[in-house]
């Protein structure tokens, strides 16, 4: 059984570029979850794909967005980019019904700079 | 939406003492509320989870407790080791058939000195 993975694990941005982060979930799990954590603080919910679908989203712009593929692996895509968006990208995975653990990879930190 | 509060934001104990962090939370339908352990630029790991049907779990050194009714739930470690030094989140998180949405503390920062 494999785990969920993120890449890349580093990333430097210049404001106002776009960038894509990429996250493979546990092998069959078909729900996958993006968190931002700021330093110091704990994670906060950005949106959840569910079968592809967007199902629940948290008090992030629109210049957030993602997709989810048929392999239930997921991207994050954020426009613009501001210097309050450096962070560390996390996405978890997990399987639908009520075992509901949620397992994180192992993060993209972003610097915007 | 939910609001989860975490304290204290910082607990050093002595090697062998107990631990002890808090959390509450604003939204009566949350029903499932995990602990996590993030070690420093690693990944946020499960501990322990508690439903709301249940009171008390316990697993080894590591137990947490869920009042709802004053909605707040709370994490015991008894006899800290030094590898229990790390950031511990709680969170709290209504689960549908689709997953659930985390919604997490601010963090404690648990520092077990030898």
């Amino acid at each position: 059984e494999t785990g969920v993975t993120q890449s890349p694990t580093h990333l430097i941005k210049t404001r106002g570029q776009q960038v894509t982060l990429r996250c493979s979930s546990q092998s069959g799990h078909n729900t996958v979850s993006w968190y931002q954590q700021a330093l110091g603080q704990g994670p906060q919910f950005i949106f959840q794909y569910y079968r592809e679908e967007e199902n629940g989203r948290g008090n992030f712009p629109p210049r957030f967005s993602g997709l989810q593929f048929p392999n239930y692996s997921s991207e994050l895509n954020v426009n613009a980019l501001e210097l309050d968006d450096s962070a560390l990208y996390l996405c978890a995975s997990s399987l639908e019904g009520r075992n509901t653990e949620a397992f994180f990879g192992q993060g993209t930190r972003l610097t915007v700079v | 939406g939910e609001n989860v509060e975490q304290h204290p934001s910082t607990l050093s104990v002595q090697e062998g003492d107990s631990a002890v962090i808090k959390c509450t939370y604003s939204d009566s339908a949350s029903n499932y509320f995990p602990w996590y352990k993030q070690e420093l630029g690693k990944r946020p790991q499960l501990i322990i989870d508690i439903r709301s049907n249940v009171g008390e779990k316990k697993d080894q050194r590591i137990a947490v407790t869920l009042n709802k009714t004053a909605k707040h739930f709370s994490l015991h470690i008894t006899e800290t080791q030094p590898e229990d030094s790390a950031v511990y989140f709680c969170a709290a998180s209504w689960v549908k058939a689709a997953g659930n949405k985390l919604t997490f503390g601010g963090g404690t920062r648990v520092l077990v000195k030898p």
